[in-house]
């Protein structure tokens, strides 16, 4: 089974809808990371989570917002989809005990109409 | 604000040849990242360099830190097509340095 896990893997939307997407992790990391992918611009950071109780905004936060249930969870919301956040969004995790790696889940492609 | 460059942007080589992927970086940081993307999939971590004048090695490739020059190579010897990927360095900003800003990725293209 993925260490990292992200639903849906694949979504459809249409402008103004809200869309979640959720991360899950077994690793037993503390903390957690999310990313979106365009082409020609690599990867930026939209928010990160170091505890379950701390939220820190990314490059480019405006549009997101993000919610840490527990530790293994963190979940990225598109309260009012717009076309130019049609991207690829990954999720990421690291251990502070163990080293700065940060391992990546599969992705979910969003497509907003 | 720290920035991240790689080149080349599109690399075609041939099996065989060695070729070596640039990463500058704008600001003061210790901590650089290589990543592998294969297309359609999610990043996998390569190394991870934290001092300056870092090597690391794995198969056919190899990392190196400058931290004065603020420059990172990801050296490749003797390409093979499995090492067909995209490339990503990333930097840790030097006050947190979990805040990774990343390159804009090489794309590596292994021919016979």
């Amino acid at each position: 089974d993925a260490d990292v896990t992200q639903t849906p893997r694949n979504r459809i939307t249409k402008t103004g809808k809200r869309i979640m997407l959720e991360c899950s992790q077994t690793k037993g990391h503390d903390r957690m990371y999310w990313y979106r992918q365009d082409p020609g611009l690599g990867l930026r950071l939209i928010y990160y989570s170091f505890d379950v109780k701390d939220i820190n905004k990314g490059e480019i936060s405006d549009g997101y917002s993000v919610s840490r249930q527990a530790q293994a969870k963190f979940s990225l919301s598109l309260e009012s989809a717009i076309p130019n956040q049609t991207a690829l969004y990954f999720c990421a995790t690291s251990d502070s005990r163990t080293g700065p790696t940060q391992y990546f889940g599969p992705g979910t492609r969003l497509t907003v109409l | 604000e720290l920035k991240v460059e790689q080149n080349p942007l599109f690399l075609s080589m041939q099996e065989g040849k060695n070729y070596t992927i640039y990463c500058n970086y704008s600001t003061t940081s210790d901590r650089l990242y290589w990543y592998r993307q294969d297309p359609g999939k999610s990043l996998e971590s390569l190394f991870v360099l934290l001092s300056n004048g870092a090597v690391k090695q794995e198969g056919r490739l190899m990392a190196s830190l400058d931290t004065k020059a603020r420059l990172s190579t990801l050296h490749i010897t003797a390409a093979v097509h499995d090492l067909s990927a995209t490339y990503f360095c990333a930097v840790g900003n030097s006050y947190n340095t979990d805040k990774l800003i990343f390159g804009t990725g090489t794309r590596l293209q292994v021919f016979p």
